[in-house]
């Protein structure tokens, strides 16, 4: 079975501040995608990236950097600069990636990211 | 691309009506999914289709709900005898068989049962 854990429920910041969001997994499977998902107040979740677990390599895209680490399952995800526009709930999830799979997500329970002036 | 869109935004009921949500998956996608979000939890998978056949039902899905999607493209989700542990969002999501398991999500749907 497959299993997403965010530890931190909810997290505040004051803008400018730098913050991460906490990700680990278990899956069996030796073929899977990560996933994160913002899900601002209006309730839409908004895809932010997919990495599957043969590239490890970090990513960077403006003020948001993710750091896969399969040694320890954690695929985990900063904010840098934040900005009052950030606050959400982040999600982190994951999927079987063999074929014939539905791919289905597994989520965690969310993050809760405040961002204040 | 138009995103995924869903119908009705909202839905209020009264317990023991039959309800039916609507998915509307971008174009050309042949994955659609149904999850299920309640307060304060991430969304749980519930079914699976891959252009018309459901090819996947979790144990979520109990004999009250029904999913079903004629010719492959829009989607029907039906809620029988609704009970108030119904309420909660219903969210769709599309994506394209050989491309890395993508799902794009809609607006979704909450349903309150009174």
């Amino acid at each position: 079975a497959q299993k997403v854990t965010q530890a931190q429920t909810e997290i505040s910041v004051v803008e400018k501040e730098d913050v991460t969001l906490d990700c680990v997994y278990e899956t069996r499977d030796t073929t899977y995608y990560l996933f994160w998902y913002k899900q601002p107040p209006s309730g839409e979740l908004v895809f932010l990236i997919r990495r599957n677990s043969f590239d490890e390599q970090n990513e960077i895209s403006g003020r948001y950097s993710w750091n896969f680490q399969k040694s320890t399952s954690s695929f985990n995800f900063t904010i840098t600069a934040s900005q009052v526009v950030d606050s959400a709930v982040y999600f982190c999830a994951l999927s079987g990636g063999g074929a014939g799979t539905a791919s289905k997500l597994t989520f965690g329970t969310g993050t809760r990211l405040q961002v204040t002036l | 691309d138009t995103g995924v869109s869903q119908d009705p935004r909202h839905k209020i009921t009264k317990r023991g009506q039959n309800v039916t949500f609507r998915c509307d998956p971008i174009s050309e996608h042949n994955r659609l999914y149904w999850y299920r979000q309640t307060l304060g939890q991430g969304p749980e998978f519930l079914t699976y289709f891959q252009n018309e056949a459901q090819l996947e039902k979790s144990r979520l899905l109990s004999d009250r709900f029904s999913a079903e999607r004629p010719k492959g493209s829009f989607s029907t989700l039906e809620i029988q005898r609704t009970e108030q542990g119904d309420s909660a969002m219903y969210l769709c999501a599309s994506g394209r068989l050989a491309v890395n398991n993508e799902q794009f999500f809609g607006p979704g749907t909450r349903l309150t049962v009174l």
